[in-house]
């Protein structure tokens, strides 16, 4: 039973443009949803996070948005950078995470 | 920040023999690690959840004998795949997660490659 939904699968931006990768949960147990970006051959590291007591945050060029209603929260990447063509997870969770399928992020030059 | 190191990083055994993964946080005291395996162009899926001096809760599906978890220190965890088999080849992730005075995040290893021949 997948808890965490994540679309699109991938998607293309150009050099400059911005990101958005969406997700839904169903458990309102949650209270921890983080967003990591991992590169080939590599573990996922932290990008953001946000807890559901507030809705929105904002570090640098990420932007985490959270609804606690629609128990929805996305990543906006503004932006985008060759570099940051990656694989995005978005995840949720109390003792333990559930990791959404991930998004294939390809920034064009 | 907080640091987790993962060991080895790429390893290739023969089927039939044991392979042990350790992980450690380096910075910070882990009341809890998780063990993933991922597939190539997939998600991670927890194997397991092990807190400090007791025995692990593994996830409906995945196999306590095969994968032995040991939670030995607040900082120190291992995976051990043993009678490994080519099916075993993956990707292995560990995480650790520090108390609520630590901030509570989840910090990731940078994974293991495992591959059976």
């Amino acid at each position: 039973q997948q808890q965490v939904k994540q679309s699109p699968q991938s998607l293309i931006v150009q050099k400059g443009g911005i990101s958005i990768i969406n997700c839904a949960y169903e458990n309102t147990a949650f209270d921890y949803f983080p967003w990591y970006q991992q590169f080939p051959g590599k573990g996922p590291a932290l990008l953001i996070a946000i807890r559901p007591d507030v809705s929105e945050k904002k570090e640098g060029r990420f932007t985490i948005s959270f609804n606690k209603s629609a128990k929805q929260f996305s990543l906006h990447i503004m932006d985008s950078q060759p570099g940051d063509s990656a694989t995005y997870f978005c995840a949720a969770g109390y003792h333990k995470l559930s990791f959404g399928a991930g998004t294939t992020v390809t920034v064009r030059a | 920040g907080a640091v987790v190191s993962q060991h080895p990083s790429r390893v290739i055994c023969k089927s039939g023999t044991s392979v042990k993964i350790e992980c450690r946080s380096l910075d910070f005291q882990a009341t809890t690690m998780f063990w993933y395996r991922q597939f190539p162009k997939q998600s991670l899926m927890l194997m397991a959840t092990s807190n400090e001096g007791s025995k692990a809760t593994y996830e409906q599906g995945v196999e306590k004998d095969k994968f032995l978890i040991n939670h030995a220190s607040l900082t120190l965890s291992t995976l051990t795949v043993t009678s490994a088999h080519p099916e075993d080849s993956s990707f292995y992730i560990c995480s650790a997660r520090g108390d609520a005075g630590q901030g509570g995040g989840y910090t990731f290893g940078s994974g293991t490659r495992l591959t059976v021949v």
